[in-house]
């Protein structure tokens, strides 16, 4: 199995503020990685997929890069709905794994 | 509009089974892989199952084979979930989740709302 470890676990920041998200995989995913929102009580958001894609109607601030074993989703410039949960997931191997998430919160 | 809307939770004793369904509207269900995906209160997101476009080809998480079954009726565009043996460690909210085309076997860019299944005494 592979194993998605996402770094930091809560990252604090300001509305305006440049956000970096890191995914790390414990072996080559690839590029066959995708990263998702989601705000409490509401389901899940696809943003990007195959590492750098942006999903139908995901504004530009949103960005993924990488391949392999380690992944970046950036926010360029956080909006106040941009505060949420944010996950990683890879389609690479069976079974289909996420990584545990990191909360954006407001500072 | 393309929706997902799953259906078929509730409270359920250890050992016990359920069946959750999840009706597609919108957009040509047969043409797509789809999924189920879990989520424990408080916890993250945790695939369990995938099937085929034709119900030809299913994929389970290990901790859910043997116990639980996925399938689908096209006529319907309907996909299910067949719990049995349930565990308290079951609990979750389930999705419905789409896997477009180009990202089979997994990635999913349409998800339902949920439907919360407690395994409890």
């Amino acid at each position: 199995e592979i194993v998605l470890t996402q770094s930091p676990a809560t990252l604090s920041l300001s509305p305006g503020e440049r956000a970096t998200l890191s995914c790390r995989a414990s072996q080559s995913v690839r590029n066959y990685l995708a990263w998702y929102q989601q705000k409490p009580g509401q389901s899940p958001r696809l943003l990007i997929y195959d590492a750098s894609n942006r999903a139908t109607g995901i504004p530009a601030r949103f960005s993924g890069s990488g391949s392999g074993t380690d992944f970046t989703l950036t926010i360029s410039s956080l909006e106040p709905e941009d505060f949420a949960v944010y996950y990683c997931q890879q389609r690479s191997n069976w079974p289909l794994t996420f990584g545990g998430g990191t909360r954006v919160e407001i500072k | 509009e393309v929706q997902l809307v799953e259906s078929g939770g509730g409270l359920v004793q250890p050992g016990g089974s359920l069946r959750l369904s999840c009706t597609a509207s919108g957009f040509t269900f047969s043409s797509y892989w789809m999924s189920w995906v879990r989520q424990a209160p408080g916890k993250g997101l945790e695939w369990v199952a995938n099937i085929k476009q034709d119900g030809s080809g299913n994929y389970y998480v290990d901790s859910v084979k043997g116990r639980f079954t996925i399938s689908r009726d096209n006529a319907r565009n309907s996909l299910y979930l067949q719990m049995n043996s349930l565990r308290a460690e079951d609990t979750a909210v389930y999705y419905c989740a789409r896997v477009p085309a180009a990202a089979a076997p997994g990635t999913f860019d349409i998800w339902g709302q949920g439907t919360m299944v407690t395994v409890s005494s």
